[in-house]
This record gives C-alpha cells, sequence and structure tokens, in this order.
C-alpha cells in the first residue's frame, strides 16, 4: 500500500519569507500524481499544485513550486514571499489513476503540516 | 458556478441512529468520493464511485454505506455499525483518473 509522510508536524514562518514543506512517499508504481492541498480553517480543501509523475521538470504556481526528486520519493512544497494568508494546514497526497496496482481509486494524504505566518 | 455542495454543514446524531450526508456536485464528474478527517490526522478514504450505480470500498468502509443512483450524488450514510462516526466528512469529485479532486465543504457530525 502506498503511504505519504510529513514529518513536519508544524512550521513556522516570517512573512515575506520563504518556508519548505516536507513529503515523503512509497510506493512501487511507475505513474502517479502527487499533489499539495491546503486547508484554511475553513477547512475546505484547496488545491496548490499537481504534479505528474512521468514529468521531470518541477511543478510552479505562482509563489508555489515543488522540488520533485523521483528516485528519492520526495516532493516538498516551496512557499515564497509567505503570505497571512498562507496559514492552513498543507497536505501532500498521492494518487495512482483507476486503482492501478489493485489499490483504490482515490487519494492517499499525509497526515499535514500547520503553517504558521508570522507577521 | 459550479461546484460541490454538502448538507448540512453540522450534524449531530444519537448514538444508535443512523444518519445521511448529503453530496450533490455541478461539475458533470464521472467520480466521487467521500473522506473522513479526524483531528491530526490526514484525509482517509471510505468509498468512491467512478460511474453510476457502481462504487467501490475504500480504506475505511466498515460502519458505511453509500449509493450512486444519479451522476449528481453520492450520499453516504454513517450506520449504528461505525465505531467512532464523529468527525469530519468530505466529499470530493473527479473528471477522470488523471485530474485532480475538487471538494465540498464537509460536514461534521457529532455523535453523542
Amino acid at each position: 500500500a502506498q503511504t505519504v509522510t510529513q514529518s513536519q508536524p508544524e512550521m513556522s514562518v516570517q512573512e515575506a519569507e520563504t518556508v519548505t514543506l516536507s513529503c515523503t512517499y512509497d510506493t512501487s508504481e511507475s505513474d502517479y500524481y502527487l499533489f499539495w492541498y491546503k486547508q484554511p480553517p475553513s477547512r475546505q480543501m484547496i488545491l496548490v499544485i499537481r504534479q505528474e509523475a512521468y514529468k521531470q521538470q518541477n511543478a510552479t504556481e505562482n509563489r508555489f513550486s515543488v522540488n520533485f526528486q523521483k528516485a528519492a520519493k520526495s516532493f516538498s512544497l516551496k512557499i515564497s514571499d509567505s503570505q497571512l494568508g498562507d496559514a492552513a494546514m498543507y497536505f501532500c497526497a498521492y494518487r495512482t489513476p483507476l486503482g492501478a496496482g489493485g489499490g483504490a481509486d482515490g487519494l492517499t494524504f499525509g497526515k499535514g503540516t500547520h503553517l504558521i505566518i508570522q507577521p | 458556478d459550479g461546484g460541490i455542495t454538502q448538507s448540512p454543514k453540522y450534524l449531530f446524531r444519537k448514538e444508535g441512529q443512523n444518519v445521511t450526508l448529503s453530496c450533490e456536485q455541478n461539475l458533470n464528474h464521472d467520480a466521487m468520493y467521500w473522506y473522513r478527517q479526524d483531528p491530526g490526522q490526514g484525509l482517509r478514504l471510505i468509498y468512491y464511485s467512478q460511474i453510476v450505480n457502481d462504487f467501490q470500498k475504500g480504506d475505511i468502509a466498515e460502519g458505511y454505506s453509500v449509493s450512486r443512483e444519479k451522476k449528481e450524488s453520492f450520499p453516504l450514510t454513517v450506520t449504528s455499525a461505525q465505531k467512532n462516526p464523529t468527525a469530519f466528512y468530505l466529499c470530493a469529485s473527479s473528471s477522470g483518473p488523471w485530474s485532480e479532486q475538487f471538494f465540498g465543504p464537509g460536514t461534521r457530525l457529532t455523535v453523542l
């Protein structure tokens, strides 16, 4: 079974600085997707960024970028120029399509990292 | 506006009662999912449905049941067999196997 590990239960960063959230995963599949979701206090899950495993280029969305290391099974999220609105729980998630490998079709989540932004 | 709605936002039930959580989407997505979130935990997959009239168990299906009679709707019933039903429940949908999942606002269920 696939597992996703987020080793940082909580991170704190000064406003306008850069922070990196760590994520590692375990899988025997070669083709999969990785996601970072943000969950603010409203508890609405919001997609931040996605990465296809077959793409070597790291995904970027404005101030958010990832460092995808397939061989190391690592998928970290970098937030540049942190803003107060970035404060939230961040979840790393893994997905194989249509239950490839016999697994269920759905996202496997890490336990999350609580990001605090210091003004 | 397209999106996913879940109702109610908060739900209280007495122990031993079955309760049904609603999930509706107007995104024309084929696939729908139910997740459970407990404090300090990530989301865990309960059930999913890739097409109308078909659904599959996820990682923690025991004590839950679902139906998928319409493409837009995927209700979740929490039965009395679920030992620890108090949790936050999130519904999601996806247009296909290579697409991200979009989430509803969630339902907080408290069993007294």
